[in-house]
């Protein structure tokens, strides 16, 4: 079965600080990959996703993630991060194939609080 | 336009009570699903239902019961609840299977606390 990790559970900044969260999935096949942000009080909402072709992929709100397929890694960064930003960030893997299931696992989360 | 809505946004009941979540989404979408949100902010998936059939049950307890009328509702029925199903839960849905390589919009989720 597929799971998901995310490196940091908190990371605090200040705004325009750089952020990278890393995220790490392990299956040997093939993924699409997701990042989802949860404001305070909110539901999830996709910020960007891997599904084929050019392994670096921007989403909205100035976020990019990079699949790097021999690291079974797709972190997220944001070059320049607004306290808007704040909120908790969760990595999620598709894996395809009947025997890995139709779903997605998410990671932990990472909850990212930025100082005004 | 709330696509994927569910209501209540917040419940509280006691232990040993029965209650029902419910979710419709107009997004004409043939998957629906169920996730749980524990105090820790893990996100795991219970149930997931393809045109209303019954595709994924994530050994969650046979308290919970799914219930799909169409293929725009998907409804969460828990009996005998306990205090280790406070969480919070969140629906969503996507136009085909993700393993088809979709992708999945969620509802505002539903916290449920049991006392």
């Amino acid at each position: 079965a597929q799971s998901v990790s995310q490196h940091n559970h908190h990371v605090i900044l200040s705004e325009a600080a750089s952020l990278e969260l890393g995220c790490n999935y392990s299956y040997g096949g093939t993924v699409n990959l997701f990042w989802y942000v949860q404001y305070p009080g909110q539901h999830l909402q996709l910020l960007l996703k891997y599904f084929s072709g050019d392994p670096l992929v921007k989403g909205i709100k100035g976020f990019e993630a990079e699949f790097i397929k021999s690291k079974f890694s797709f972190n997220l960064r944001k070059p320049s991060v607004q306290w808007s930003d704040t909120a908790e960030y969760f990595c999620a893997v598709n894996a395809w194939g009947e025997a890995a299931g139709n779903k997605l696992t998410f990671g932990g989360g990472t909850r990212v609080l930025v100082k005004p | 336009d709330t696509a994927v809505s569910q209501t209540p946004k917040y419940l509280v009941t006691q232990m040993g009570n029965d209650k029902s979540i419910k979710c419709e989404q107009n997004l004409g979408h043939d998957t629906m699903y169920w996730y749980k949100q524990d105090s820790k902010k893990f996100l795991k998936i219970m149930f997931s239902y393809n045109n209303k059939e019954l595709i994924i049950n994530e050994t969650v307890p046979n308290r919970f019961s799914p219930k799909s009328p169409d293929k725009a509702h998907l409804n969460l029925h828990i009996n005998s609840l306990e205090l280790g199903d406070s969480a919070v839960y969140f629906c969503a849905s996507s136009p085909g299977q993700i393993s088809s390589g979709t992708e999945a919009f969620f509802g505002q989720g539903t916290r449920l606390t049991v006392v």
